[in-house]
């Protein structure tokens, strides 16, 4: 069974402070983690994949296979950056079922 | 390109009734998949399909069914509906089964009274 934990529903930070939100998960192979973002009235959309090892929006995770974590930082936080966070999780095995987490909200308070 | 698109917006049913939700995926795109996303939580994977098969199936009773069709559009059909249906359909689509970016759609509401 796979399962993906976001332990906190909503996280306020400063504008200028850092970001980070949690995420851990359970799958027994070698799992694909996302970070998907939803902003107000728009779609669920893709933020960045643990294989792209890229920094998108000055957002960055790390894949942390010991502690089973993948969590979400950007060192200084902006306004445009409060929105819905979902971790998800793809595992092994080719099709695209995707479990994802129940998401937090980022409030990025002026 | 529009992107995914989904129809309808909004639907209101009452408890027994059946439903027929629908999905065009981006242009080229051949992989679609289904998600319920019930108020406060993610969105929940229903099926998945690539090339008219369906190629994952989520925790979800056979009220739930689905199909592809030649041009890759899709359908999610929910029979005897419960209040519990209630929730937010999202379809995505994505180039091939695996390994590929999905891209959302905006979902139907569907309220069941």
């Amino acid at each position: 069974a796979q399962r993906v934990t976001q332990p906190e529903k909503l996280l306020s930070v400063f504008k200028g402070a850092p970001v980070e939100l949690k995420c851990n998960y359970s799958y027994s192979g070698s799992p694909e983690l996302f970070w998907y973002v939803q902003y107000s009235r728009q779609r669920l959309q893709l933020l960045l994949r643990h294989i792209s090892r890229e920094s998108i929006k000055g957002f960055t995770a790390d894949l942390n296979k010991g502690e089973t974590s993948f969590h979400l930082k950007k060192p200084f936080a902006q306004e445009e950056d409060s929105a819905m966070y979902y971790c998800a999780l793809r595992g092994s095995g080719g099709y695209q079922k995707v479990t994802f987490g129940t998401g937090t909200k980022l409030q990025v308070i002026p | 390109d529009a992107g995914v698109t989904q129809s309808p917006t909004h639907l209101i049913k009452t408890r027994g009734q059946h439903v027929t939700l629908r999905c065009s995926p981006i242009s080229g795109h051949k992989s679609v998949s289904w998600y319920q996303q019930v108020l406060g939580q993610g969105p929940q994977f229903i099926f998945q399909y690539y090339e008219k098969e369906e190629r994952g199936r989520g925790n979800f009773p056979d009220r739930f069914s689905a199909r592809q069709f030649p041009n890759y559009s899709s359908e999610l059909n929910v029979n005897a509906l419960l209040l519990g249906d209630s929730a937010l359909y999202l379809c995505a689509s994505s180039l091939r089964q695996g390994g590929n970016e999905q891209f959302f759609g905006p979902g139907t509401r569907l309220t069941v009274l």
